[in-house]
């Protein structure tokens, strides 16, 4: 039972290229969550998806965008990446509203 | 929208003393408040959560209270050990909104 994984655990880019944060969860949990997470500003949704088939924006969601693939796996892209996305990424997944969230290990992101 | 503070942003306290954690939110509707512990370079973990209905809620060395009429909600963790240093979170959401909106953290520092 491996709970949330995310991959890739680190990424560099540069300015302009586009990747993909992949996510999946194995706890058939019908929520999932992409957070940023800054130096000393705590966590910010960026997106969501309530259950699967549905996503909707969080607090920060300009220049990303989200595919709720089916029930287990919520991806992340950033389009053209941008020095201000530089940041530590996770995901979550709970088994509904104001339920436990459970995060997957982070993604350090670098865009240079 | 929301907006959760946390005071104090680093506290250090003595190993076996108690340490306290403060959070004031600004919308009266909001309803769960977690809390949330990470330790350096991990994921965060749900550590104690408390719903609007309930004023204290506790688990073993770890207490939250909760004001409503103040709108402000605490940790406390009495008989503090080494392995309590961490980042800590609190958080609020309202009932029909996934949205959790986080505080921005706490360094606790247990000093031996």
């Amino acid at each position: 039972n491996a709970g949330v994984t995310q991959t890739p655990k680190f990424q560099v880019l540069k300015t302009g290229q586009s990747m993909t944060l992949q996510c999946a969860q194995d706890m058939n949990h019908n929520s999932m969550y992409w957070y940023r997470q800054d130096p000393g500003m705590g966590l910010r949704l960026i997106y969501y998806s309530a259950s699967e088939g549905t996503t909707d924006k969080g607090e920060v969601p300009n220049g990303y965008n989200v595919s709720r693939l089916n029930k287990r796996e919520f991806s992340l892209r950033l389009e053209s990446a941008a020095p201000s996305q530089t940041s530590v990424y996770f995901c979550a997944s709970s088994g509904g509203l104001n339920t436990e969230a459970f995060f997957g290990q982070g993604t350090r992101l670098t865009v240079v | 929208g929301e907006n959760v503070e946390q005071h104090p942003s680093t506290l250090s306290v003595q190993e076996g003393d108690s340490a306290v954690i403060k959070c004031t939110y600004s919308d009266s509707a909001s309803n769960y408040f977690p809390w949330y512990k990470q330790e350096l370079g991990k994921r965060p973990q749900l550590i104690i959560d408390i719903r609007s209905n309930v004023g204290e809620k506790k688990d073993q060395r770890i207490a939250v209270t909760l004001n409503k009429t103040a709108k402000h909600f605490s940790l406390h963790i009495t008989e503090t050990q080494p392995e309590d240093s961490a980042v800590y979170f609190c958080a609020a959401s309202i009932n029909s909104n996934y949205q959790l909106i986080w505080g921005a953290g706490t360094k606790l520092i247990i000093k031996p």
